[in-house]
């Protein structure tokens, strides 16, 4: 069945140091991912995406990595900052199923000063 | 651009009222998703639609639970009768065709059914 999980569902990191976020899902025909932050309170916001046909794709101090061999997505903060505590969610979208994606349950990111 | 408007922002109301939240979507997108947030359940998918048209509503928990779109720029999410365990945030969001993954949600309306 379509599943999207998380590895950890806490992390606690010293700010300025890099954040690595994992994501696992069991779906081989999944061919777009997602990372949405959401803080407290507030609705998730979109971070970045990646497509199947790529194992690497970077933003402003994030990078998602995607090993479609162990079907494991990573999402890599640099620098965090106090602003980047939040939920963090992983999502995936398979193209059969149209517009609808499935998001994973979630991890917490918090922020060391 | 102002984004997805909610509303309303909070909402508690007793057991067996009838509840409507209300959703603007960002003007020009073709698509808007319903959403409910839980601690026990994450953020499930209740229904979603396209050019106001409804395509898949299979998250959509029972009978008690209806949304319409009546033209591209409002939706609705109505629970009638409402019970406890309806209480969630819930958020709408919204995607443009031309990358109808990419959804921008809006801030949810916090439910409390008493």
């Amino acid at each position: 069945g379509e599943s999207v999980g998380l590895h950890l569902p806490t992390l606690s990191v010293q700010e300025g140091d890099n954040s690595i976020i994992n994501c696992a899902y069991s779906n081989s025909a999944s061919d777009y991912f997602i990372w949405y932050k959401q803080e407290s309170g507030k609705g998730p916001q979109f971070i970045i995406d990646i497509r199947s046909n790529m194992d690497k794709r970077q933003g402003q101090r994030v990078t998602v990595l995607l090993n479609k061999t162990v079907k494991h997505l990573s999402l890599q903060i640099a620098a965090t900052q106090p602003g980047d505590s939040a939920v963090y969610f992983c999502a995936e979208n398979i193209y059969s199923s149209a517009s609808k994606i499935i998001f994973g349950s979630g991890t917490r990111l918090s922020i060391r000063p | 651009d102002a984004g997805v408007i909610q509303s309303p922002r909070h909402e508690v109301t007793e057991m067996g009222q009838e509840v409507t939240l209300r959703c603007k979507p960002i003007s020009g997108h073709d698509y808007l998703f319903w959403y409910r947030q839980t601690m026990m359940r994450g953020l499930e998918l209740l229904i979603y639609f396209n050019n106001n048209v409804p395509i898949d509503d299979s998250g959509m928990p029972e009978d008690r639970f209806s949304a319409k779109m009546p033209n591209a720029s409002f939706s609705t999410l109505k629970i009638q009768p409402s019970e406890p365990r309806d209480s969630a945030v819930y958020f709408c969001a919204s995607s443009e065709a031309g990358s109808k993954e990419t959804q921008y949600f809006g801030p949810g309306t916090r439910l409390l059914v008493l």
